[in-house]
């Protein structure tokens, strides 16, 4: 089992509002865990990923892995209007070992920030 | 900055007839894949291909799809009899040696009537 889970929302806070988006995953094998942003009928556009357990943050954003309880977070502080998308977290499968395997995507969360 | 560009970015299709969808990888990439995102489902991983062949492929990748590095800068998805089913948006990502970081084209939407 290689699913990722996420609730699509939607989501909708005020401008300046603290974000959290979530997902959970079922298999523990996995090491790289990535944030993408997608506009409305565009690409999948990588925000940042975290590599095993731990925080990173970049700018306004906080990526946080648990992988005891196999839960990933993204943080996005002071909300902007134009951060409004859907949030797509992603699993990075491997590839003989390598980092060159396939990603394994939730559903996406549909979030709005409102002026 | 370098981007993954993908043509066309609309295509209309009848039942049965074979399409060709285009995509350029950034130019230093060597690993390239595709992925499809069916209208409100998760983006799915089709196929991936490194050095001329084919690395991995799902298990929606069967013998309808096919994919080719034509010339140097080319990479191509071809459905040979499309379905109704095959109706989404499909997404071409590139990705350099470390792997890591998937960059994705803007897609293209095919519509199969």
């Amino acid at each position: 089992q290689k699913e990722v889970e996420q609730d699509p929302g939607p989501l909708s806070v005020p401008e300046g509002a603290i974000v959290s988006l979530n997902c959970t995953y079922s298999n523990s094998a996995f090491q790289y865990f990535m944030w993408y942003r997608q506009y409305s009928r565009k690409g999948p556009e990588l925000l940042m990923y975290t590599y095993s357990s731990g925080n990173k943050e970049d700018g306004r954003f906080t990526a946080q892995v648990d992988k005891s309880s196999k839960y990933i977070s993204l943080f996005i502080r002071d909300s902007q209007p134009s951060d409004s998308a859907t949030y797509l977290c992603a699993n990075l499968g491997t590839f003989r070992g390598s980092t060159l395997g396939r990603l394994y995507f939730g559903r996406g969360t549909q979030l709005t920030v409102w002026p | 900055e370098p981007e993954v560009t993908q043509t066309p970015s609309h295509q209309v299709t009848q039942m049965g007839q074979e399409v060709i969808l285009r995509c350029v990888p950034i130019s230093n990439h060597l690993y390239f894949y595709w992925y499809r995102q069916i209208l409100g489902q998760k983006v799915e991983f089709l196929v991936s291909f490194y050095n001329n062949e084919i690395s991995e492929k799902s298990e929606i990748f069967d013998d309808q799809f096919s994919v080719e590095r034509p010339d140097g800068s080319n990479f191509t998805l071809k459905i040979r009899s499309t379905k109704l089913e095959d109706s989404a948006m499909y997404f071409c990502a590139s990705t350099g040696t470390g792997g890591t970081e998937q960059y994705f084209g803007p897609g293209t939407r095919l519509t199969v009537t």
